[in-house]
C-alpha cells in the first residue's frame, strides 16, 4: 500500500533557525495536505497543494510539491516558541481523494529559546 | 472550538468492558473519519462514511465497530479490546472528496 514518509523525525532548532522537513510518498499523488498539531493538541489543517511544482506560501511558512507530485516540503523562516509542535503531511493517491489519505509519520520540531 | 466535538476525552477501560466514543460535527460536512494516532505509527485511518454510508475500512479488527446514524454523528463502539488498543482516537470530517479535514480533540484510550 501507499507509503509516506517524513524526514527529519526529530528537529531542534534555535529560535530564529530555519526549519525544513520533506515528504516522499511511495506513489503518485493527487494532493499533499499539510497539518500542525501542537503538543497535546489534535491536527490542524495547513494548507493543500493540488499542481505539480506548485509553491505556496503563508507568512513565515513555504509549501513545495515536487514536479513529480511524490513528494513534497515545508519551510519555516526564521522559528518562534509558536512554531513548536508536529508537521504532518497527507496525500491521496492519484484519482482518489480523502477517502484514502494517508498521513506521513510527522516530523516533531522543537524551539531552543 | 473546531466544529467537531468528541467524547469522552479521556477513557479508561479494562479488556472485558463495552464503551463508545462519540462525535459530532457541526460544520455541514457530508464525511466523517475516524484516526487511530499512537506513540510509534503515524496517524491510521480507520473508517471512513460518506452521507451516512461507510466507504472505507482499513481492515481494523472487528472489535471496533463504527456506526453512523446521520451526517453529523459517528460512534465508535470498543469491545473487548487489548492492551495494545490504547492510544488517542481522533474523528474528523470535511466535504466528500478531497480537502480540509477538520479534526476534534480526541478521545484518549487506555485500556488495562
Amino acid at each position: 500500500g501507499q507509503q509516506v514518509m517524513q524526514i527529519p523525525q526529530y528537529q531542534h532548532v534555535q529560535e530564529g533557525e530555519d526549519f525544513t522537513t520533506y515528504c516522499n510518498s511511495s506513489t503518485t499523488l493527487s494532493n499533499i495536505q499539510w497539518y500542525k498539531q501542537r503538543p497535546g493538541g489534535h491536527p490542524v489543517f495547513l494548507i493543500q497543494l493540488v499542481k505539480s511544482g506548485e509553491v505556496k506560501k503563508q507568512k513565515r511558512l513555504t509549501f513545495q510539491f515536487g514536479e513529480a507530485k511524490k513528494n513534497s516540503s515545508l519551510h519555516i523562516t526564521a522559528t518562534q516558541t509558536t512554531d513548536v509542535g508536529t508537521y504532518f503531511c497527507a496525500g491521496s493517491e492519484e484519482n482518489f481523494g480523502n477517502e484514502k489519505l494517508t498521513f506521513g509519520t510527522g516530523t516533531r520540531l522543537t524551539i531552543i529559546p | 472550538e473546531t466544529g467537531v466535538t468528541q467524547t469522552p476525552r479521556h477513557l479508561v477501560m479494562g479488556m472485558t468492558n463495552k464503551k463508545s466514543l462519540k462525535c459530532e460535527q457541526h460544520l455541514g460536512h457530508n464525511a466523517m473519519y475516524w484516526y487511530k494516532q499512537s506513540a510509534k505509527k503515524p496517524l491510521e485511518l480507520m473508517f471512513v462514511y460518506s452521507l451516512e454510508e461507510r466507504v472505507e475500512n482499513n481492515s481494523v479488527p472487528s472489535r471496533f465497530s463504527p456506526e453512523c446514524p446521520n451526517s453529523s454523528h459517528l460512534f465508535l463502539h470498543l469491545h473487548t479490546l487489548q492492551p495494545e488498543d490504547s492510544a488517542l482516537y481522533l474523528c474528523a470530517s470535511s466535504q466528500w472528496g478531497a480537502g480540509e479535514l477538520f479534526f476534534g480533540e480526541g478521545s484518549r484510550l487506555t485500556v488495562l
